[in-house]
């Protein structure tokens, strides 16, 4: 079965600061890592898709990286801003795309 | 069409009582899925549709839960003789086929039993 991890479970960051989110699995025939944002009492966000034959997605300030050898996966976010304060989740998706998600990150960006 | 569609966005019933919550996809996405969110975690896989065939479930699907998709549009998830337990937040997701397709999740059920 998979196991994802993502590690802090917590970040609070001064506002303007770049910042690194961390996923780890342990399966690595996953077809595809998926980052999701979740906000409080809200459904998830989808941020970026990234297929196993890539090693990256970008989007504006996020960019999310795939390592499948190492079984890792991270999210950059540039330049945070107080909006980004979220709880960020990551997924790796099966050949179905039935998606076993980490616990989060919950980030907090102080203006 | 604005994205996956969920309904009610919140329920409160008294344990014991049967409830359904219904999901309306992404109109040209094929695959729905429904996923069970509780506090503090991420969301655990229930069961899968590819069309109207519901093609996985998972052990977490005990047999109070039943879900349909009729004619392969919205689905419709039931709990039947709920329990303090199965308070969480319901999520679907839809997505097109493919094994590279990006899922899109409404904004949840948030169920609570009583």
């Amino acid at each position: 079965k998979q196991e994802v991890t993502q590690i802090p479970a917590a970040l609070s960051v001064p506002e303007g600061e770049n910042l690194v989110l961390n996923c780890s699995f342990t399966d690595s025939a996953i077809y595809n890592l998926q980052w999701f944002r979740q906000d409080p009492g809200k459904g998830l966000t989808s941020l970026l898709l990234i297929q196993s034959s890539q090693r990256e997605q970008t989007s504006g300030r996020l960019n999310a990286s795939l390592d499948k050898s190492s079984g890792r996966s991270t999210l950059y976010i540039a330049a945070s801003q107080p909006g980004d304060s979220a709880t960020y989740l990551c997924a790796g998706g099966t050949g179905a795309n039935n998606l076993f998600f980490g616990t989060g990150t919950r980030l907090t960006v102080i203006p | 069409d604005t994205g996956v569609s969920q309904n009610p966005r919140h329920k409160i019933t008294k344990r014991g009582q049967n409830v359904t919550f219904r999901c309306d996809p992404i109109s040209e996405h094929n695959r729905l899925y429904w996923y069970r969110q509780t506090l503090g975690q991420g969301p655990e896989f229930l069961t899968y549709f590819q069309n109207e065939a519901q093609l996985e479930k998972s052990r977490l699907l005990s047999d109070r839960f039943s879900a349909e998709r009729p004619k392969g549009s919205f689905s419709t998830l039931e709990i039947q003789r709920t329990e303090q337990g199965d308070s969480a937040m319901y999520l679907c997701a839809s997505s097109s086929q493919g094994v590279n397709t990006e899922a899109f999740f409404g904004q949840g059920t948030r169920l609570t039993v009583v």
